[in-house]
This record gives structure tokens, sequence and C-alpha cells, in this order.
């Protein structure tokens, strides 16, 4: 089944500690985003990609980094995780620019 | 700045008819997406719209009035299944979608 796929789904992490978050994607979008929701608040965008070589910082890029190697993946890592990333992080991807965003399930970081 | 602004939740009755209402302030303008979000989902599109007007997809409609900065969300014969959370997300010059905190739809039957 065509769509967004986001591994771990959930993960208790140690302050300090690194970790990634993996997302893939195979319906050959030119576009994918990595969003944090917290509660109360809307989707804040940490970094995006409009094509494979290329990525850009969003609203709150401070302490991610991404890269985009290639079309399907576009991980995020966190090179030292604080508490305050603890949240509901979510991937998404687009045809294009103004084209919808397609999420995945979500990876849910908790950090201790 | 850029601002969105939803009621915070509204509640409807079963069978019922219920309007979204959005007002947003951006720099610049490519549209404006509506999502819908159950809880402890992902978010998942319903309608988008770049002209002035009313766009229908089923029981779903969605309005944008550009000069206003305005748009709603026209759910008819509600279902159960609607509760959800319902997001405004108009898009900026720069192509990147401004999110508001969303407007929670509680159904009563």
């Amino acid at each position: 089944i065509a769509g967004i796929t986001q591994a771990p789904t959930s993960q208790i992490l140690a302050a300090g500690r690194r970790m990634t978050l993996r997302c893939t994607q195979d319906m050959r979008h030119n576009a994918m985003y990595w969003y944090r929701q917290d509660l109360g608040l809307g989707l804040r965008l940490i970094h995006y990609s409009n094509t494979a070589g290329t990525t850009g910082k969003g609203e709150v890029p401070d302490g991610y980094s991404v890269s985009r190697a290639n079309t399907d993946d576009f991980p995020l890592t966190l090179a030292s995780a604080v508490p305050s990333q603890t949240s509901v992080y979510f991937c998404a991807s687009s045809k294009g620019e103004n084209q919808p965003q397609h999420f995945g399930d979500g990876t849910r970081l908790s950090i201790l | 700045g850029q601002n969105i602004d939803q009621p915070t939740e509204m509640t409807a009755t079963e069978g019922a008819i219920v309007q979204i209402n959005c007002t947003y302030q951006t720099s610049g303008f490519n549209g404006l997406f509506w999502y819908q979000q159950h809880a402890g989902e992902a978010p998942t599109f319903l309608s988008y719209n770049v002209l002035d007007g009313l766009e229908e997809k089923g029981r779903f409609s969605s309005f944008l009035s550009r000069s206003k900065g305005y748009s709603y969300l026209l759910l008819k014969e509600l279902q159960m299944k609607d509760s959800a959370s319902y997001l405004c997300a108009p898009m900026d010059s720069n192509y990147q979608l401004i999110w508001g905190a969303g407007t929670k739809l509680i159904i009563k039957p």
C-alpha cells in the first residue's frame, strides 16, 4: 500500500542522547516535511525539503537536523535530546509545494 | 505576523449541520487547506481552496474569501465518526502551511 512510513512509533529517550526518526515514502513525492505537534498548539514546521538534495529550515529548526539523499527518505536527527523536544513528530510529503500534504502516523517521543 | 483564529471547541448533534470558521493573516497567500485529525492519529487532507467561493465534496464543503481572510468548513449530515479536530491551514508566500491549533468538534447522539 503506497504511503508514508515513520519509525519508531514511540520512543522514550534519556536527555543528551542522539536519536534519528525515520521517514520513508513510496509515492515519489518531491517535497517532504517534518513537524512537531504539542498539546494546544498547531503543527510547527521543523525542516522541509522541496526536492532530493535540498533542505530548508522551518519555524523551529534548532536542535534538529535533516538530510535528503534520495526521493524516498527524509530522516530527522536530534543531536543531543532535551526534555523540551518531547512531542509528537509527524513526517509529511507532497507532490509539489502547493499540493496536499500526506502524513505518516507519527512518532511519540518522550525525553526524560 | 502570521495568525490563524479558529474556535477551540464546538458541539453538534448527529444528523445536523455545523460550520467551522477560520480567519487568517499570512505573508502572501497560496491557498488554504482543511485537514481532519482524529485523536491520536495523523491529519488527513479534506479540501483545498485557492479561489474565492465554495468547493463541495460530498458531505463536506469549504468556502474561501481572500479579501476577508476568511474560510469555513461546512459539514452536513453529521455522523459520530466526524468527531475530530479540524485544522485550518493557509499557505504563505513561501509555500509553507501555517497551522492553527484546530477546532475540536464533538458530535452528540
